[in-house]
């Protein structure tokens, strides 16, 4: 069974600060990975993914992640915090065998402090 | 193109009341997805349509509720009667029918929150 850990609920950072929100999977297959965000009041949007190409990779909005199958992590990373960046963010893995149904961490919410 | 659009927005009903969800998804689309997020809680799968079938309806929680996809466009998803713990935020998603996600993905609609009183 595939499963996401994300740690921490909230994050807080000063602005300018390095982001990183973490994530582990389990996943028995190579996995896909994504990171979601969801800004307040609207709907989920995608970050970034990983298919089984790089193992780093760049999203939108200045983000990256990179993929350690030693680790089974895929943390998420923004070297300068921007005002604009809180929101809540999701990591998700894709279950293979049903039809790429996503798996979802709990969600972290980021704070970025002024 | 036009994204995945749901309504309402929001909905406040009774417990015991009926409240009907909609989603249209990316013209095009086959796949459609239903999720839901319960407060506090993950995001969970409810079900898969591939066109008008139900491919995956594993992740509904109890026969009150009850999705169609009548000529494979939009969905609903109907929740009768609606209970206390139904209460949360219900989002939908489409992808084409090539399911190789690093081409395609989902895209999501902003979400239904749905609030049982």
């Amino acid at each position: 069974a595939q499963s996401v850990t994300q740690l921490g609920s909230h994050v807080s950072v000063s602005e300018g600060a390095l982001v990183l929100l973490r994530c582990n999977y389990s996943s028995s297959v190579p996995p896909y990975l994504f990171w979601y965000v969801q800004y307040p009041n609207q709907g989920l949007q995608l970050l970034l993914k990983y298919t089984s190409a790089a193992t780093l990779v760049k999203g939108i909005n200045g983000f990256e992640a990179e993929f350690k199958k030693s680790e089974t992590s895929f943390h998420l990373t923004k070297p300068s915090a921007h005002l604009s960046d809180a929101a809540e963010y999701f990591c998700a893995v894709s279950r293979m065998d049903s039809n790429y149904q996503l798996i979802w961490g709990a969600g972290t919410k980021l704070i970025i402090k002024p | 193109e036009a994204g995945v659009t749901q309504f309402p927005s929001h909905s406040v009903i009774e417990k015991g009341q009926t409240v009907t969800l909609r989603c249209d998804p990316i013209s095009g689309h086959d796949n459609l997805y239903w999720y839901r997020r319960v407060m506090g809680k993950e995001i969970k799968f409810l079900l898969h349509f591939v066109k008008e079938s139900k491919q995956d309806e594993s992740g509904m929680p109890n026969n009150r509720f009850l999705a169609e996809r009548t000529g494979g466009t939009y969905s609903t998803l109907k929740v009768q009667p609606a209970e206390l713990e139904d209460s949360g935020v219900y989002f939908c998603a489409s992808s084409q029918q090539d399911l190789r996600l690093g081409s395609y993905g989902y895209t999501f609609g902003s979400g239904t929150r749905l609030t049982v009183v």
